[in-house]
Formats: C-alpha cells, sequence, structure tokens
C-alpha cells in the first residue's frame, strides 16, 4: 500500500460546482496534514493545513478523519483559475510524504 | 514567497557527466530539502539538511549527493548523470515555529540524455 494515494483523475467540472478529492494514508502516527496547489510547470504552493477539527478558508474546506485515516478537500463554487494539480501531504517521522496528486479541471 | 531561488532553472546534459543544483534562501531556515518529482509519483525526498554540513538521505538518495557549507546554500550533485535522473528538481524549506510545512522554490528541469 502506498504511503499516500490520491485519485489521480482528472477531475473535469464545470465553473460553479462543488468538487470533493479525498485522499488516503498509511501512518496511523502521522499528526500534520496539508493539501498543496501546483499549477502546470511550477513548484507546489501551500492551499492549506488540516486540522483535526477541520478548517475552512473561503471556498475551501478541509476534513481529517483519522479513524478512516483518510483527508478531504472540498472546493465549492469552482473557478477556471482553480484548475490545478492538488497534492494530498503527510507527515511522517522526520519528514513529509506527498501523494501523486489529483488532477482538477474546470471548465466554462 | 518564502526566499527560495534554484539555479539553473533548466539544465540539458549528457550521460555520465556531472552536475551541480544549487538552492539559496534568504531567510536563515534551518531545514532544507531536495526532491524529485516524475509523472505518476509524488514528490521524493533526495536528502535534506538540519543545519551547515549536517545532512542526511532521503528515500531515492542513490545517485545523488550534497553539501551545505553555508546555511543559505544546499548544493545537490549529481556525480555521474544517467537518464533516469532526468526530472524536475526542486528545493524546499521548513517553516519556522515548530510547524512542518514546507515551501518550495521554483525547480530545476534537468534532462540528461
Amino acid at each position: 500500500r502506498k504511503e499516500v494515494e490520491q485519485d489521480p483523475g482528472p477531475f473535469n467540472v464545470p465553473e460553479g460546482a462543488t468538487v470533493a478529492f479525498n485522499c488516503t494514508y498509511s501512518n496511523s502516527a502521522s499528526q500534520s496534514f496539508f493539501w498543496y496547489r501546483q499549477d502546470c510547470r511550477k513548484e507546489p504552493k501551500l492551499l492549506m493545513s488540516v486540522y483535526s477539527s477541520g478548517n475552512e478558508d473561503g471556498r475551501f474546506t478541509a476534513q481529517l478523519n483519522r479513524a478512516s485515516q483518510y483527508i478531504s478537500l472540498l472546493i465549492r463554487d469552482s473557478k477556471l483559475s482553480d484548475s490545478a494539480t492538488y497534492l494530498c501531504v503527510v507527515n511522517y517521522p522526520n519528514k513529509l510524504v506527498f501523494g501523486a496528486g489529483t488532477i482538477l479541471r474546470v471548465k466554462s | 514567497d518564502a526566499g527560495i531561488t534554484q539555479s539553473p532553472r533548466h539544465k540539458v546534459t549528457e550521460t555520465g557527466t556531472p552536475v551541480t543544483l544549487r538552492c539559496h534562501q534568504t531567510e536563515n531556515h534551518r531545514y532544507m530539502y531536495w526532491y524529485r518529482q516524475d509523472p505518476g509519483h509524488g514528490l521524493r525526498l533526495i536528502h535534506y539538511s538540519y543545519g551547515v554540513k549536517d545532512t542526511d538521505k532521503g528515500e531515492v538518495s542513490d545517485g545523488y549527493s550534497v553539501s551545505r557549507s553555508k546555511t543559505e546554500d544546499f548544493l545537490l550533485t549529481l556525480e555521474s548523470a544517467t537518464s533516469s535522473q532526468t526530472s524536475v528538481y526542486f528545493c524546499a524549506i521548513k517553516a519556522s515555529g515548530g510547524t512542518d510545512t514546507q515551501y518550495f522554490g521554483p525547480g530545476t528541469r534537468l534532462t540528461v540524455l
């Protein structure tokens, strides 16, 4: 089993849609969780940290389910500019482990 | 902007030649990392540093070496480049304040022919 697994997509959605990504991780001892966004041929950029109580930042909501070892990212009212690859990131002892990413394409 | 630059940004080289990539940061961060990114894989850790002259291996360290003689610079060397090392290389720093958050440089696109 991979340490961090994501559905690669692509998710093709119309503008204004709500879309959700899930990510599963294998290390039950992980304590820190993140979502990064990566545009084509650019570096990953932190989108949000994921807290155990769940957190929201504008149109983005992140949830953590420790019992089932998965993290989710919900994007509401999708914009064209949300088109990117979304990376799920989990800390393991002394390192961060990155999922391979989920591709989102928002179309007009 | 975490104040991270990488050089060169693009490089084409031939199999068997040595290559050195440079990561430079301006904010005195202790931890620095080198990753490679390939299609179908997440970013994979090559080496990291936790201080001047203090480095350790990541999961894909074979064929790579690193050095950190100054806080601001972290060098990645491919002693004898191979085609399997064609990749995009990202440098990262760990944010201060006890968090695990990392911030990335713009990347170096390396092609080994």
